[in-house]
Parts: C-alpha cells; structure tokens; sequence
C-alpha cells in the first residue's frame, strides 16, 4: 500500500481537462510545499512535470498545473492531448524514516 | 545533455546478489546526492537508497536496510547498488535518479536513468 493516495484511473476527451488528486497526511503533503509529480509513459522512466507543488520544470508544457489544499495536491491537465495517456505519480517530501513517498499511481486514457 | 545511462540487472535467485551501475554526464556529478528509486511489476514507485555528494552519508529504505548498498565513484562519474540477500520481492525495475534541493532539502528527482530489470526467481 502506498503512502499517498490516488485514485486508479481518471479519462478525459481531447481537449478536455482532468484533475488528479494526492492525497497524504500532515507529516508529508500537508506539512511541505514539497509535491512533484511524475508522468510515466509504458516501458519508459518517470518525467517529472511538477515540482514545489506548482513549479513546471523548463520545457514541459504550460497545459500542466499544480495546486494544494491542506493534506491534498492536485495535478490539473488541460486541453487533453492524446500523448498525454500515460501513468501519473505523486511524491512527496516527509518527516518520516522515509523522506520521500509515493502515490500508487493514477492511469490517464484519453478517450 | 545531462543524462543518466544504467548498467546491470538480470535475472538471479532468491539470496544472490547483483550490482546496478549508473553512470552520469552533462552535470558536475559530484555537486550532487544521488539516489535510486525501484518499481515493482504494475505498482508505484518506491525510494530505496541515496548517497551524499561526496559519498561519506548514505541511507537506505528499511526494506533494503542492511542487504543493499548504495556508493558512488566521483573520479568516473558512476553511482552504484550492491544488492546482497536478494528476495522475491526484490523483483522489479531499478532507477537511479538526480535529486533536486531546494535549502539542503531534497524535494525531487528531476533527471532519471532508463531503468534496470531486477528479477528474483528460483
């Protein structure tokens, strides 16, 4: 079971926009202005897309955004694109024996 | 461009071991901590070990706590995972990834290799 929580699938239409949620406690989301996110394509290393909760690493694209509200993190697409179909994880810094913790992962179809 | 290309892997039986190499360029390797992160068949990602710049600090994920070493030779650009005592659910995809720190904090890992399949399997 992971650390964080996300749920297991979410779909959109091209175009569309979909939000995953991350959902952790005080002592890792909560507690840190420390979420990334990651997209993983199938066979393919994570990307990271997000980081510090809402800053885009240089060139990815300006339709991913993402945002925080207490114990939850979310992670906004906008303008669905077929290439976005793909595996997103979350991660967060925490105050644990484990500095670091992941989200089970949420797969994205693109309808 | 900075890169991280991995070396290893392969198929062993429960206690053997194996060692994962990765090595690193387009960076000054040895400004950074580095770390490696694994994957289980279908599931998440998990952090299993980092090493400091210098190599002097390391820590491990309890799951690998005493069975796994993590080191680092700066002078080659190259970090490494000895895995002793391996068992079945050792089984998966290792990555070695660079950290990014934000005030001695590390926040992220924002450049990974490409991946190494471990599998444990008598």
């Amino acid at each position: 079971q992971s650390a964080l929580t996300q749920p297991a699938s979410v779909s959109g239409s091209p175009g569309q926009s979909i939000t995953i949620s991350c959902t952790g406690t005080s002592r890792d989301v909560g507690g840190y202005n420390y979420v990334s996110w990651y997209q993983q394509h199938p066979g393919k290393a994570p990307k990271l897309i997000i980081y510090d909760v809402t800053n885009r690493p240089s060139g990815v694209s300006n339709r991913f955004s993402g945002s925080k509200f207490g114990n939850t993190a979310s992670l906004t697409i906008s303008g669905l694109q077929s290439e976005d179909e793909a595996d997103y994880y979350c991660s967060s810094y925490t105050d644990t024996s484990t500095p670091w913790v992941f989200g089970g992962g949420t797969k994205l179809t693109v309808l | 461009q900075e890169q991280l290309v991995q070396s290893g892997g392969g198929l062993v039986k429960p206690g053997g071991s194996l060692r994962l190499s990765c090595a690193a360029s387009g960076f000054t390797f040895n400004h950074y901590y580095m770390t490696w992160i694994r994957q289980a068949p279908g599931k998440g990602l998990e952090w299993v070990s980092f090493v400091s710049d210098s190599g002097t600090y390391t820590s491990d994920a309890d799951s690998v706590k005493g069975r796994f070493t993590i080191s680092r030779d700066n002078a080659k650009n190259a970090l490494y995972l000895q895995m002793n005592s391996l068992r079945v659910e050792d089984t998966g995809v290792y990555y070695c990834a660079r950290p990014h720190s934000v005030s001695g904090v590390i926040t992220t890992f924002d450049i990974w290799g490409q991946g190494t399949l471990v599998t444990v399997s008598s």
